[in-house]
């Protein structure tokens, strides 16, 4: 079956970075593009943006671009999605979602399959 | 950015009551409109793609309809698992994707 599981908790001080893992298994990672969603505590969902693990192209939220990297592993089925600079409205659950947009980031994305989420804390 | 107002925001409803949501996207987004459910302290539930198919093992009592800019979310027969908060997504516009601000939907 498929599924995606997310690395633990973080807790970070302003102005560090975060590497938050995504492994995928019961599919071809490279079939699917991975987009990574977050969601403030008590809030609605933001999109982050997306990756194809088929040829490394992204696509970026532009609230974000310049912040944020996401990568993959193909040897090890994983994405990851770091940001840096942390500031305290950065405080969110970070989800990776399944992409059925492979290679390309065009139109028609929907998440079927999400990880369980990643708690990042920004604090002093 | 193409954004995505939902409402009600929130609403009460009974078990067996049929539950209308509604999403409208401030300019065209065909039918590439998308809805989740979300329960608390959970990753939200794919319900329906591309406005109207539902996705594998959702229950028939949910339905979507609509097109360009007004879409709605239908639960004919609500039950108790139904408590929980709805999102609509557009993917029409890729960077970025946009969800509505959510509708809580609680037991009255």
């Amino acid at each position: 079956q498929v599924q995606l599981v997310q690395s633990g908790t973080e807790v970070k001080k302003p102005g560090a970075s975060v590497k938050v893992s995504c492994k995928a298994s019961g599919y071809t990672f490279t079939s699917y593009g991975v987009s990574w969603v977050r969601q403030v505590p008590g809030q609605g969902l933001e999109w982050m943006g997306w990756i194809s693990p088929y040829n490394g192209n992204t696509n970026y939220s532009p609230k974000l671009e310049g912040r944020v990297t996401m990568t993959t592993d193909t040897s090890a089925s994983t994405a990851y999605m770091e940001v840096r600079s942390l500031k305290s409205d950065d405080t969110a659950v970070y989800y990776c979602a399944r992409d059925p947009r492979f290679m390309n980031g065009g139109s028609g994305s929907f998440y079927g399959f999400w990880g369980q989420g990643t708690l990042v804390t920004v604090s002093s | 950015d193409i954004q995505m107002t939902q409402s009600p925001s929130s609403l009460s409803a009974s078990v067996g009551d049929r539950v209308t949501i509604t999403c409208r996207a401030s300019q065209s987004i065909l039918t590439y409109l998308n809805w989740y459910q979300q329960k608390p302290g959970k990753a939200p539930k794919l319900l329906i793609y591309a406005t109207s198919n539902l996705e594998s093992g959702v229950p028939s009592r949910f339905s979507g309809t609509g097109s360009g800019t007004d879409f709605t979310l239908t639960i004919s027969g609500l039950q108790p698992e139904d408590f929980a908060t709805y999102y609509c997504q557009q993917s029409y516009s890729i960077v970025p994707i946009t969800f509505g601000g959510g509708t809580k939907v609680e037991i009255k």
